[in-house]
């Protein structure tokens, strides 16, 4: 069964700061690999989409890698904002999607 | 992309009745699911809805408690039963297209169904 964790649980930084957010997973057969930022009580909003064959995506300050032979995709915010501040949440597909329990960040001004 | 429409957005029931929860989806998908997020846990996956037969449940999760109903290719409904408040939880809907290479491609979700037992 495909376990996802991510790593750090909680993250903390100033504003400005470029951080990087890690997940791993044990099964390397993935067909993607997704991550999503979720805000207090909300749904889940798509950030970024690797599909198996790519290595990393980018979207504006967001920098998606993955590597998966070793089960391993980071994601990198760069030149954080406040706005930023949310959990980010990253799950891999097969014939479903698993999760991992997610990154809670907090950007302080 | 999707465009989903979940209802109700929330909702505070009590013990013992059922809640159905509705998502609807602006063009034909191929995959539907629905997943639980407990206060501070991340996403389970309760089951698959499958268009025209029974959903599939993952473990720890029966049809009897959550039924699921998907009679086309936009919508499907999540109905939590005889409830309690162990069930307050966010419960969400989610939609993937299949991929060319089968399995999922990317996933899409509703805004969430905030329901609080009591």
């Amino acid at each position: 069964k495909q376990e996802v964790t991510q790593i750090p649980a909680a993250l903390s930084v100033p504003e400005g700061e470029n951080l990087v957010l890690n997940c791993s997973f044990t099964d390397s057969a993935i067909y993607n690999l997704q991550w999503f930022r979720q805000d207090p009580g909300k749904g889940l909003t798509s950030l970024l989409l690797i599909q198996s064959s790519q290595r990393e995506q980018t979207s504006g300050r967001l920098n998606a890698s993955l590597d998966k032979s070793s089960g391993r995709s980071t994601l990198y915010i760069a030149a954080s904002q406040p706005g930023d501040s949310a959990t980010y949440l990253c799950a891999v597909a097969n014939n479903d999607m698993r999760f991992g329990a997610g990154t809670r960040l907090t950007v302080k001004p | 992309s999707a465009v989903i429409s979940q209802k109700p957005s929330r909702d505070i029931c009590q013990r013992g009745t059922s809640l159905t929860i509705q998502c609807q989806v602006d063009s034909q998908v191929t995959m539907m699911f629905w997943y639980r997020q407990q206060p501070g846990q991340s996403l389970t996956l309760i089951a698959t809805a499958n268009q025209g037969s029974e959903a599939t449940y993952e473990s720890g999760f029966v049809i009897d408690k959550f039924p699921i109903s998907r009679p086309n290719l936009t919508f499907s409904t999540l109905t939590v039963s005889n409830m309690s408040p162990e069930d307050s939880s966010i419960y969400l809907c989610s939609v993937a297209l299949g991929s060319v290479a089968g399995g999922l491609s990317e996933a899409f979700f509703g805004q969430g169904t905030r329901l609080t037992v009591v």
